[in-house]
């Protein structure tokens, strides 16, 4: 069964810094891209970023809106996705959601965890 | 960025009613489209990839399709565990975008 459980969330000042993990189990995690999509309270999803296979080279894309700030990585031995938020901003309060593609011959988001709330406040 | 364009933002509707959603990009993405459900409370789902093909273990009452600009979501008959927000998204271009959400109410 696969499982996505993330973890590190809370409550945190503005200006500091965060790391979200998302452990991976149930398959085979360094054969799939890696994601994080947020949804700020009573609002839609937004796409924040992701990770490719090492396979496929390993590397980041992230929205222009968090380029920068945001630090996509992964740790295949540990089968485990991070996130690091710098400089946090009141508007990166969400709930942030890890979810893996694994879909063959195209892109979509087939596994998602049960996400882990930020809440970004001084 | 291509921007996902949903309609109705909200609609209601009874058990057993056929519903249908629709979803409009802003430039063509082909079939790189997506559908996903999110009860309150819980973690989106997928519910249908590339535009039409039925995600494991979602019933058949869920159909897509469409392709280019133009796409729709139908459920056959409503049933009460479909009362949820529906979300499009275009897996096509960076950055991927989602539509602003349907929600389903009784």
């Amino acid at each position: 069964e696969v499982q996505l459980v993330e973890s590190g969330g809370g409550l945190v000042k503005p200006g500091t810094s965060l790391i979200l993990s998302c452990a991976a189990s149930g398959f085979t995690f360094s054969n799939a891209w890696m994601n994080w999509v947020r949804q700020a309270p009573g609002r839609g999803l937004e796409w924040v970023g992701r990770v490719k296979s090492q396979t496929a080279g390993g590397t980041p894309d992230y929205a222009a809106s968090v380029e920068g700030r945001f630090t996509i990585s992964r740790d295949d031995s540990k089968n485990t996705l991070y996130l690091q938020i710098d400089s946090l901003q009141i508007e990166d309060t969400a709930v942030y959601f890890c979810a893996t593609d694994r879909c063959v011959g195209t892109t979509c988001f087939d596994y998602w965890g049960q996400g882990a709330l930020v809440t970004v406040s001084s | 960025d291509i921007q996902m364009t949903q309609s109705p933002s909200s609609l209601f509707a009874s058990v057993g009613d056929r519903v249908t959603i629709t979803c409009r990009a802003s430039q063509s993405v082909r079939s790189s489209f997506n559908w996903y459900q999110q009860r309150p409370g819980g973690a989106p789902k997928l519910l249908i990839y590339e535009a039409t093909r039925l995600q494991s273990g979602v019933p058949s009452r869920f159909s897509g399709s469409g392709s280019g600009t133009d796409f729709t979501l139908t459920i056959s008959s409503l049933q009460r565990e479909d009362f949820a927000t529906y979300y499009c998204q275009q897996s096509g271009f960076l950055p991927l975008t989602f539509g602003g959400g349907t929600k389903v109410e009784i």
